[in-house]
């Protein structure tokens, strides 16, 4: 199962950034998204599509329906700047975790 | 506090061996599965596989399986990878991160542990 990202995504602070990750049929699975910031690990923004993990703040919202699953961030702050990555697992032939291959977002 | 502690930086030759090890506290590891997270240099994150600490009932993903072998001893609530013959390709960040069952997210991680693997 392969999962498609936009390698990056520039936005000026304020403004709202758009990640989509792309999967056939993704819209059936359970999308994870994670933030990593330079030289720390990932840490999980969106769990089962849309729900927020404790202290993750209301600004990170996702959606997930049909081909393509999507992290927003709303009124981007600096500190938001890192790579993003979405997940799923793929309950097929081969059950697997299969992880996008990253989004760098840049805050201009 | 619920944490998960990895072992230090490694470096090895190609053929040795190594084990990294990743050590939980604050919550009931038995529990839980454990996954191990690749990370080469600059790339993106490549699931290794998991283990069960509840039985040691392990998944690998195929690109790894008869790679690396994944253990743990719950009596020390710590999980292992190990490599038996190193390759230069081995060389990354490992994380391990926790997860309540198959499938489930990884909601907690740990800091990684850098392999390098160098004649």
């Amino acid at each position: 199962y392969v999962l498609t990202q936009p390698p990056s995504v520039s936005v000026a602070p304020g403004k709202t950034a758009t990640i989509t990750c792309g999967g056939n049929n993704i819209g059936s699975k359970t999308v994870y998204w994670f933030q990593q910031k330079p030289g720390q690990a990932p840490l999980l923004v969106i769990s089962y599509d849309s729900d927020r993990p404790s202290g993750i703040p209301e600004r990170f919202s996702g959606s997930n329906s049909g081909d393509t699953a999507t992290l927003t961030i709303s009124r981007v702050e600096v500190g938001d700047e890192a790579d993003y990555y979405c997940q799923v697992w793929a309950n097929s032939r081969d059950p697997l975790y299969v992880f996008g291959p990253g989004t760098t977002v840049t805050v201009l | 506090e619920v944490q998960l502690v990895q072992s230090g930086a490694e470096v090895g030759k190609p053929g040795e061996s190594l084990k990294i090890s990743c050590k939980g506290s604050g919550y009931t590891f038995t529990n839980y599965w454990i996954a191990w997270v690749r990370q080469m240099p600059g790339k993106g994150l490549e699931w290794m596989g998991s283990i069960y600490l509840g039985d040691s009932d392990s998944r690998y993903s195929p690109s790894f399986q008869g790679q690396v072998t994944i253990s743990a001893d719950t009596s020390i609530n710590t999980a292992y990878v190990r490599w038996n013959s190193l390759k230069a390709s081995d060389t990354a960040m490992y994380y391990c991160a926790r997860h309540k069952a198959v499938g489930d997210y990884m909601d907690v991680w740990g800091r990684g542990t850098t392999v390098t693997v160098s004649s």
